[in-house]
């Protein structure tokens, strides 16, 4: 089982939808959790990290759910600059940032 | 631009050559990190600098691969002997030291590499 699981995708939605994605951690001593966004052969990109709380940025929405080792990502209005894949991260730790990735779901978003 | 600087971005050789990789992390970054990503895939740990020292090697760094940080600034990767398998795009980020390692990592654009 891989330590951090997502839906590959790709999920295809057209502007303005609301589009949700989920992803499994099995490390329950994990520290820390992010949402990472990286385009087409390029480098991956903070999006935001992930709080207990639930945290908001704009249009995006991230959910964590320690106790079901859970964390969700919701974008709402997409656009078409949206399209990329949403990779989940989490911190491992062991006294540094030990980042595990999960594979990426990719977002298309069309006119 | 004061982001994280690889090169080369692409690199293309022949089996059982030797390659080396450069990273120049964000200036005040004391915290360094290599990683692999193959298609389809999030990218892997490999190893960690904190400064010059190496704190962290992943089993996937096999004893072909080695990395350095001699001056705790740019860091190289080098493969020896490489193999097919050793085609990824090879990723370097850099991050600040903070208490509850929250700081977020900033990752350079990446060197590719091809092994014919």
């Amino acid at each position: 089982r891989k330590e951090v699981e997502q839906d590959p995708g790709p999920f295809n939605v057209p502007e303005g939808a609301t589009v949700a994605f989920n992803c499994t951690y099995s490390n329950s001593a994990s520290q820390s959790f992010f949402w990472y966004r990286q385009d087409c052969r390029k480098e991956p990109k903070l999006l935001m990290s992930v709080y207990s709380s639930g945290n908001e940025d704009g249009r995006f929405t991230a959910q964590l759910n320690r106790a079901s080792q859970y964390i969700s990502l919701l974008i709402r209005d997409s656009k078409l600059s949206d399209s990329a894949t949403y990779l989940c991260v989490v911190n491992t730790g062991g006294g540094f940032q030990k980042l595990v990735f999960g594979t990426g779901t990719r977002l298309l978003v069309s006119p | 631009d004061t982001g994280v600087s690889q090169n080369p971005r692409h690199k293309i050789t022949k089996r059982g050559q030797n390659v080396t990789f450069r990273c120049d992390p964000i200036s005040e970054h004391n915290r360094l990190y290599w990683y692999r990503q193959t298609l389809g895939q999030g990218p892997e740990f490999l190893t960690y600098f904190q400064n010059e020292a190496q704190l962290e090697k992943s089993r996937l760094l096999s004893d072909r691969f080695s990395a350095e940080r001699p001056k705790g600034s740019f860091s190289t990767l080098e493969i020896q002997r490489t193999e097919q398998g050793d085609s990824a795009m090879y990723l370097c980020a850099s991050s600040h030291r903070d208490a509850r390692n929250n700081q977020p990592q900033h990752f350079g654009d990446g060197t590719r590499l091809s092994i014919l």
